[in-house]
């Protein structure tokens, strides 16, 4: 199975501060037809997860522009450009190249 | 508007059985893939179950394979996780979600609590 190691585990920022939160593969998640199917998604307390950003960088409908994804291969970033206190929540990432697996989670914390 | 509301979760002993269904509206159900993921309480989350739009094909990790069979009636509109053998670590909110590599939408889920 195809691990996917999110750093840090907590992080703990003040409003308008920029974040970022990696995640690292153990396998290439390139997949054949070209595509990187690298997502991240966002669980606020009480809430079923919501996606953020799709295929690495796509950033879903109706999510702020703060938010933006990068990465390849096996090395995948998310950033906050400017955390607002609405972005609390545990943040994972999940890949779907290979059978479905999802990152451990990133708790952020609002200072 | 997309919506996802599962049913059928409870309080159900180790060994027993349970049924989990989805029904989904505000889009072609049979146009797409539909998945169960799972998320035990306080812990991160976990695939369980997939299955293609027609049906015709399902997917399972090791972890629920040969005890957990994932199945749909596209005239309904419905997805449903037939839960066998469970076992305390079974015991999550089930999520129903569209599709298999995007997760736009996701039901609120239903808890499923494993104990004697």
């Amino acid at each position: 199975d195809v691990v996917l190691t999110q750093t840090p585990p907590t992080l703990s920022a003040t409003i308008g501060q920029s974040v970022s939160i990696s995640c690292r593969s153990s396998q290439s998640l390139l997949h054949s037809n070209g595509n990187t199917y690298l997502n991240w998604l966002l669980q606020r307390p009480g809430q079923p997860p919501q996606l953020l950003i799709y295929l690495v960088s796509r950033l879903e409908s109706g999510v702020p522009n703060r938010f933006s994804g990068s990465g390849s291969g096996t090395d995948f970033t998310l950033k906050i450009s400017g955390v607002e206190a609405e972005d609390l929540g545990v943040y994972y990432c999940v890949q779907s190249t290979h059978a479905l697996t999802f990152g451990s989670g990133t708790k952020l914390e609002i200072k | 508007e997309v919506q996802l509301v599962e049913s059928g979760g409870g309080l159900v002993q180790p060994g027993r059985s349970l049924k989990l269904s989805c029904v989904a509206s505000g889009f072609t159900f049979n146009n797409y893939w539909m998945t169960w993921i799972r998320q035990a309480p306080g812990k991160g989350l976990e695939w369980v179950a997939s299955i293609t739009n027609t049906g015709g094909s399902t997917y399972y990790p090791d972890s629920v394979k040969g005890r957990f069979t994932i199945s749909r009636d596209n005239a309904k509109s419905t997805l449903y996780l037939q839960m066998n053998s469970l076992r305390s670590e079974d015991t999550a909110t089930y999520y129903c979600t569209r599709d298999r590599s995007r997760f736009a939408y996701w039901g609120q889920g239903t808890l499923v609590t494993v104990s004697s």
